[in-house]
């Protein structure tokens, strides 16, 4: 993705919490989203933010920092389906461009 | 509800040969959405419509590559002449100004297999 920055894996235990980080170039910056693609199959929408802070969504929460070109998705009491690949992505200016995405494995 | 139907779902093609790709948007959706996913290259937007118009067409490759809508319910994507770097897997998806166009949702996508 264009000036999206995510780590590219993540491995965390059943039952505990993670964060998955995203870094982006402000410019431009409209909004920014989270998706949950398992492997095969077509992502999923998780969450968005135009403003800044936290957004919590059951176990799922998405932070922003339009400042700092920052966000995180945290996720809660971690499940094995939980493992999927997530991608971070914004709006700039009228185009959508998303991340290379973070591949998490939840190990039991 | 159906949700975005996209067909056909797999698609082998030889190199030079045109290949249409098919969505239906969910039912009162105002955005369409086309995108390209492959490994090298992540989840790439194409095209999108909004209430049947192109908005942004920056991410096509090339003059190979167009999109119509030609009504709220149907959208094609044509490559004219295919390539094998075309490969991917193409989605299309939907979503509502009455929500978001943030929250798409996908279809199932084409598998595309150029030789």
């Amino acid at each position: 993705g264009q000036n999206i920055d995510q780590p590219t894996e993540m491995t965390a235990t059943e039952g505990a919490i993670v964060q998955i980080n995203c870094t982006y170039q402000t410019s431009g910056f409209n909004g920014l989203f989270w998706y949950q693609q398992h492997a095969g199959e077509a992502p999923t929408f998780l969450s968005y933010n135009v403003l800044d802070g936290l957004e919590e969504k059951g176990r799922f929460s998405s932070f922003l920092s339009r400042s700092k070109g920052y966000s995180y998705l945290l996720l809660k009491e971690l499940q094995m389906k939980d493992s999927a690949s997530y991608l971070c992505g914004n709006l700039r200016g009228q185009n959508f461009v998303f991340g290379p995405g973070t591949r998490l494995s939840v190990l039991p | 509800d159906a949700g975005v139907i996209q067909s056909p779902r797999h698609e082998v093609t030889e190199m030079g040969q045109e290949v249409t790709l098919r969505c239906k948007p969910i039912s009162g959706h105002d955005y369409l959405f086309w995108y390209r996913q492959t490994m090298m290259r992540g989840l790439e937007l194409l095209i999108y419509f909004n209430n049947n118009v192109p908005i942004d067409d920056s991410g096509m490759p090339e003059d190979r590559f167009s999109a119509k809508m030609p009504n709220a319910s149907f959208s094609t994507l044509k490559i004219q002449p295919s390539e094998p770097r075309d490969s991917a897997v193409y989605f299309c998806a939907s979503s509502t100004t009455l929500v978001s166009p943030y929250e798409q949702y996908f279809g199932p996508g084409t598998r595309l297999t150029v030789t």
